[in-house]
């Protein structure tokens, strides 16, 4: 199983990037990425998928290099309600969700 | 259209006690699974259903057993229950197993166990 290595937590001001980068060394050839947010007593919400190179949306930006073994999450002009837990998880398309482990997350506090 | 819902939001048992949880999952989605998040904790997977059969399971004890109806719902039992058992239970859909995509979960607000 393809685990992941994230830093616990993380600090911003309102209107800054941030970027969470997250290791996933032995991820498999059929494994996507996919990163969640969390808010207090809410369940887990998709912000971002991706298999190799730069995929972006309207709320994020994910960057894989070649070898794959890590992705950056990028959150441009990040403001107050940006505050939450980021999962990055590692798991094969077809949905096989047992393989898909989440960490502890990132805790981003978002300052004024 | 309607997300994931889950009932009861809340609800507070006894140890020894059984408790149901549903879940409705978000419309055209046909697989549900089921995870436990212990507070300061990410959350961890029990199982999963599809076409009303257990396909995966975590590692959690036979006391957490689960159902999936005709029409795609599902509920978590948990029996016998412990202290430990305190937590949020998030209910997830998804596309059907081997579709493209089927890995993007849709979360719903979860239920809310305490165990005294």
């Amino acid at each position: 199983l393809a685990k992941t290595t994230q830093p616990i937590s993380m600090d911003s001001y309102e209107g800054q990037e941030v970027n969470i980068t997250c290791s996933h060394n032995n991820i498999a050839t059929n494994d996507y990425i996919t990163w969640y947010q969390q808010f207090p007593s809410q369940g887990p919400r998709f912000i971002i998928q991706g298999y190799k190179t730069k995929v972006t949306n309207e709320v994020a930006s994910l960057f894989i290099p070649a070898d794959r073994k890590s992705s950056t999450l990028s959150l441009p002009r990040v403001s107050l309600s940006d505050t939450a837990v980021y999962y990055c998880l590692v798991g094969d398309y077809g949905g096989s969700q047992g393989n898909l482990i989440f960490g502890k997350g990132t805790k981003l506090s978002v300052k004024p | 259209d309607a997300g994931v819902t889950q009932s009861p939001t809340h609800l507070i048992k006894t140890r020894g006690q059984q408790v149901t949880l549903r879940c409705s999952p978000k419309s055209g989605h046909d697989t549900v699974s089921w995870y436990q998040q212990a507070l300061g904790q990410g959350p961890q997977f029990i199982f999963q259903y599809y076409e009303e059969e257990e396909r995966q399971r975590g590692n959690f004890p036979d006391r957490f057993s689960g159902h999936q109806f005709p029409n795609y719902s599902s509920e978590l039992n948990v029996n016998a229950l412990l202290l430990g058992d305190s937590a949020l239970y998030l209910c997830a859909s998804s596309l059907a197993l081997g579709q493209s995509g089927a890995n993007v979960l849709t979360f719903g607000a979860g239920s809310r166990l305490t165990v005294l």
